[in-house]
């Protein structure tokens, strides 16, 4: 029940966009994003919940079709400061339970 | 406020050996969470608590133990350290959205 996450790895210039998605196998109660620099501990981005409310980031933005089962991650004029490994974790259920998280989408930004 | 604290950073053990990863986050959250993170794997839950009290396995439980006798601490203890349990370990806080809260990580290497 492990989402997956595509494309596994991308690279852009500054100011160019990217989506990075996330689906799974099973119907969501929600979708976690978070982004993990190397050698550090992965940062929160943003909650879709079902029924559309989102919690996150102010430059970042996401989707969560739930009819699909599934998420994007929209990245848009790239920063240097972007770069890094992307994960999404799955909530089956309300009442936080643990999230399953994907194997990550590996983003590099070039100058 | 410290967020979530993990110690030590870095430790080799030897095979057979046992150690206890300590995490401690003055968040006042009542979840936490023990992750394994191996290259390209992504997270992988160990355990996990509710609360003071109350632990439960999560996918990856085998070869560890937890506890947790306060809100404020969840510390992690490998028996009899293997090879495959070479990897770094998170542990992790969350609210009752399921915002997680990562601690800066222990780099775990077993010889």
């Amino acid at each position: 029940q492990q989402p997956v996450q595509s494309p596994q790895a991308v690279i852009l210039r500054e100011g160019e966009d990217a989506v990075i998605n996330c689906s799974s196998s099973k119907a969501l109660y929600s979708v976690h994003w978070y982004r993990q620099k190397h050698g550090e501990a992965p940062v929160f981005l943003m909650i879709l919940l079902k029924g559309g409310e989102q919690k996150g980031h102010e430059k970042i933005s996401a989707s969560f079709n739930e009819k699909k089962q599934q998420s994007s991650l929209y990245l848009t004029a790239s920063q240097l400061s972007y770069s890094g490994t992307y994960f999404c974790g799955t909530d089956l259920q309300s009442g936080n339970t643990p999230l399953v998280f994907g194997k990550g989408t590996r983003l590099s930004v070039i100058a | 406020n410290a967020g979530v604290t993990q110690t030590p950073k870095f430790r080799i053990l030897k095979i057979g050996q046992s150690m206890t990863l300590q995490c401690t986050q003055d968040m006042n959250h009542n979840y936490m969470y023990w992750y394994r993170q191996d290259p390209g794997m992504g997270l992988k839950l160990i355990y996990y608590s509710v609360g003071a009290g109350i632990t439960d396995k999560g996918e990856v439980p085998n070869g560890y133990n937890v506890s947790r006798s306060t809100t404020e601490d969840f510390p992690l203890r490998l028996e009899l350290a293997a090879p495959s349990q070479t990897s770094v370990y998170f542990c992790a806080t969350g609210t009752d959205l399921n915002e997680q809260f990562f601690g800066p990580g222990t780099r775990l290497t077993v010889l």
